[in-house]
């Protein structure tokens, strides 16, 4: 079984410039994740959908950040414009959905962005 | 809102050796699960051990066991017999056991303990 993809693996910017990640996750998985790791700290949930509809997106800055899950398959990230403390790993990562029952999240390798 | 707290940034072990990386957490609800991942150069995050906290025995994978203390909040992992593939960041995670339309599903987590092998 195909695990969760994210492209690209790496990406630097200028400061103000746009950008976007792409994640797929694995076949089948209703729920998506991407959370925002900045280096020396834990993961934190960015955005959260269900299929294509947001669950939880209270941490998202939505004055930059944007994110999309069409037909509820893959997923795009976006920030525009970037600011230096943008600079972190975006990991996306993705499970199954069964109500009332404990599902795992795997995660994608991430992409590392380095904002200049 | 559930806290995680690593309160050590990095650890060493010796090869073959034993070494326990420590996490405790604050949270009001009484059902929830704690996780042990294992995040290696590679970014790569790979589930170690789960532990749902109704259960009051102490999860178990191969080398990997932890000691869950509900009372005080902790919940430590302990790697017997250290290997230098086990050299990674080791992170400490929450998530509810309770779950309204999807929502509290996701994983909260600690700064993380990079954890070095040597030979």
């Amino acid at each position: 079984e195909a695990g969760v993809a994210q492209s690209p693996r790496y990406k630097i910017i200028e400061k103000r410039q746009s950008v976007a990640f792409w994640c797929n996750p694995i076949s089948g998985h209703a729920t998506l994740y991407w959370y925002q790791q900045i280096l020396g700290q834990g993961p934190k949930l960015l955005i959260q959908f269900q299929n294509n509809g947001v669950v939880d997106d209270s941490q998202l800055p939505k004055d930059r950040f944007s994110a999309e899950r069409l037909k509820g398959v893959d997923s795009t990230l976006k920030i525009q414009p970037a600011k230096l403390e943008d600079s972190a790993v975006y990991l996306c990562a993705s499970s199954s959905w069964t109500s009332g029952s404990y599902n795992e999240q795997f995660f994608g390798p991430g992409t590392r962005l380095t904002v200049l | 809102a559930q806290t995680v707290t690593q309160s050590q940034p990095e650890m060493s072990v010796q090869e073959a050796e034993t070494v326990t990386l420590s996490c405790t957490y604050d949270t009001s609800e009484s059902d929830y699960y704690l996780f042990w991942y294992k995040q290696p150069p590679s970014r790569q995050m790979i589930l170690v051990i789960r532990q749902e906290a109704y259960k009051q025995q102490n999860a178990t994978e191969n080398r990997f066991s932890v000691n869950f203390q509900k009372a005080a909040k902790s919940f430590s992992l302990k790697i017997s017999d250290s290997q230098l593939g086990d050299a990674a960041m080791y992170f400490c995670a929450y998530r509810t056991a309770r779950v309204q339309n999807q929502a509290g599903t996701a994983l909260i987590f600690g700064k993380g303990t990079t954890l070095s092998v040597s030979s």
